[in-house]
């Protein structure tokens, strides 16, 4: 069974810029989440989808979105870039069933110039 | 609110030998799951032990233990015969009952010296 896929796995934009990451999860499952790592704040959670809805949300600005497809796979957008985007985003699948194990992929390391 | 304090950013330990990673957490739920995930450069997060908050018994994986005080908010990880393999980062994290998401420490960076 493959495992979660994200892309890309780096990812060099300029400040003002937009930048899309694509995570598709294990199949079967129907939850997504996001989270963002960085050295300073660490693991947080951004938000998470189930069945092409968002279904809980972190406590960042509105310029971080995403969206979920029935495929299950998720798309997390990030306007107006600025230099503390700078991390690693790590996305997690599950059945989406409470407590299930959650899976990560390999993250998309997004550095922002 | 939920939070994860891990006090430990870094620790060493000999080939073999037996380290235990501390984390403590606060939350006024009484229901939930701790988890350690480990982490190595390669950056995927690996479920190293889960343990459920209503279970007394301490969760065991292998060489994996830990030690869950629920009074105190204390969850420790205990790795035996260290391996030159463990070495990575280690989070401790936080999950209530209901949901998905996950509340983390700032991690531990363990290395195991040959």
């Amino acid at each position: 069974k493959a495992g979660v896929t994200q892309t890309p796995r780096y990812l060099i934009k300029t400040r003002g810029q937009q930048v899309t990451l694509s995570c598709s999860p294990i199949s079967g499952h129907r939850s997504v989440s996001w989270y963002q790592q960085t050295p300073g704040q660490g693991l947080q959670f951004l938000f998470e989808y189930f069945s092409e809805t968002q279904r809980n949300k972190g406590n960042f600005p509105g310029r971080f979105s995403g969206r979920q497809f029935s495929n299950s796979r998720s798309e997390m957008n990030v306007s107006t870039l600025e230099l503390g985007d700078s991390a690693l985003y790590l996305c997690a699948s599950s059945l989406g069933v409470d407590n299930q194990p959650q899976h990560f992929g390999d993250g998309t390391r997004l550095s922002i110039l | 609110a939920q939070t994860v304090t891990q006090s430990q950013p870094e620790m060493s330990v000999q080939e073999a030998e037996t380290v235990t990673l501390s984390c403590t957490y606060d939350t006024s739920e009484n229901n939930y799951y701790l988890f350690w995930y480990k982490q190595p450069p390669s950056r995927q997060m690996i479920l190293v032990i889960r343990q459920e908050a209503y279970k007394q018994q301490n969760a065991t994986e292998n060489r994996f233990s830990v030690n869950f005080q629920k009074a105190a908010k204390s969850f420790s990880l205990k790795i035996s015969d260290s391996q030159l393999g463990d070495t990575a980062m280690y989070f401790c994290a936080f999950m209530k009952r209901t949901g998905n998401q996950f509340y983390f420490g700032t991690g531990t960076s363990l290395t195991v010296i040959p």
